[in-house]
C-alpha cells in the first residue's frame, strides 16, 4: 500500500524558511516522479512543484519559483520542499503525492506529464507574524 | 498559471445523474488528454478518481466516468450516492512541465 507522510510544518514569521519532508512507503520512491500541491484554508487545490525520479528535473508554480526548492533523496525514499522567503499567502496544507513512473498515455520521450495520484495527508504550514 | 473554471457547486438526487464542468484554454485542457479528476472529503486528502479525461483508477467505481470536447473537460457521476456528496477538483497538464488545478465544485446530494 502507497503511504506518504508528510512533516515539517509548523509556524514561521514572514520571511522565514521551513523545509518540508515527505516519507514515501509502499512503492518504489526512486523509479516516481512527485509532487508538491498546496490547499490554503476553504480554497482549492494549488500545484507547487514537480521533481522527476533521479532529482534532475525540477519544475515550479511562478508564484513559488526563486522561493522554493524540490529535492528528494532515494536512499532514505524522502521527498522534501525547502521554502524561503515564506509570505502570509503561502499559508496552506502541503500536500506531497506521487505520480507513479514514466508510462502510458502520460508518458513523452521520458518525460511524465501525469498529475498526482496517490497524496498523503498533508502538512500545515501557517506564515503569521 | 490560472485555475481552471469549475461550478462552485452542483446538486443532484440519489439515483440521478450529474455533470461537473472543468473549463480551461487551448493552452491546457484543449492541448492535452491529460486531465485528471480527484474526490476530496472534508479534512481529507483528495483521491484520485479519473486520469488522462476517461481512464479510471483500480478500484473506482464505473459510475464516475469522464470526458473532454475542446477547453473543456466533464466528471458526470450516474446513479449518485449519498456518499458522493464531497469536493471534486479537475487538473490538466499545462505545459513546460506545470500543472493547473480547478477551483472545486462542491456536490450535494439532496
Amino acid at each position: 500500500e502507497v503511504q506518504l507522510v508528510e512533516s515539517g510544518g509548523g509556524l514561521v514569521q514572514p520571511g522565514g524558511s521551513l523545509r518540508l519532508s515527505c516519507a514515501a512507503s509502499g512503492f518504489t520512491f526512486s523509479s516516481d516522479w512527485m509532487h508538491w500541491v498546496r490547499q490554503a484554508a476553504g480554497k482549492g487545490l494549488v500545484w507547487v512543484s514537480r521533481i522527476n525520479s533521479d532529482g534532475t528535473s525540477t519544475s515550479y508554480a511562478d508564484s513559488v519559483k526563486g522561493r522554493f526548492t524540490i529535492s528528494r533523496d532515494n536512499t532514505k525514499n524522502t521527498l522534501y520542499l525547502q521554502m524561503n522567503s515564506l509570505r502570509a499567502e503561502d499559508t496552506a496544507v502541503y500536500y506531497c503525492a506521487s505520480a507513479g513512473n514514466c508510462s502510458g498515455g502520460s508518458c513523452y520521450s521520458g518525460v511524465s506529464l501525469a498529475s498526482p495520484d496517490s497524496w498523503g495527508q498533508g502538512t500545515l504550514v501557517t506564515v503569521h507574524s | 498559471q490560472s485555475a481552471l473554471t469549475q461550478p462552485a457547486s452542483v446538486s443532484g438526487s440519489p439515483g440521478q445523474s450529474i455533470t461537473i464542468s472543468c473549463t480551461g484554454t487551448s493552452s491546457d485542457v484543449g492541448s492535452y488528454n491529460l486531465v485528471s479528476w480527484y474526490q476530496q472529503l472534508p479534512g481529507k486528502a483528495p483521491k484520485l478518481l479519473l486520469y488522462e479525461v476517461t481512464k479510471r483508477p483500480s478500484g473506482i467505481s464505473n459510475r464516475f466516468s469522464g470526458s473532454k470536447s475542446g477547453n473543456t473537460a466533464s466528471l458526470t457521476i450516474s446513479g449518485l450516492q449519498a456518499e458522493d456528496e464531497s469536493d471534486y477538483y479537475c487538473c490538466s497538464y499545462a505545459g513546460t512541465n506545470t500543472w493547473v488545478f480547478g477551483g472545486g465544485t462542491e456536490l450535494t446530494v439532496l
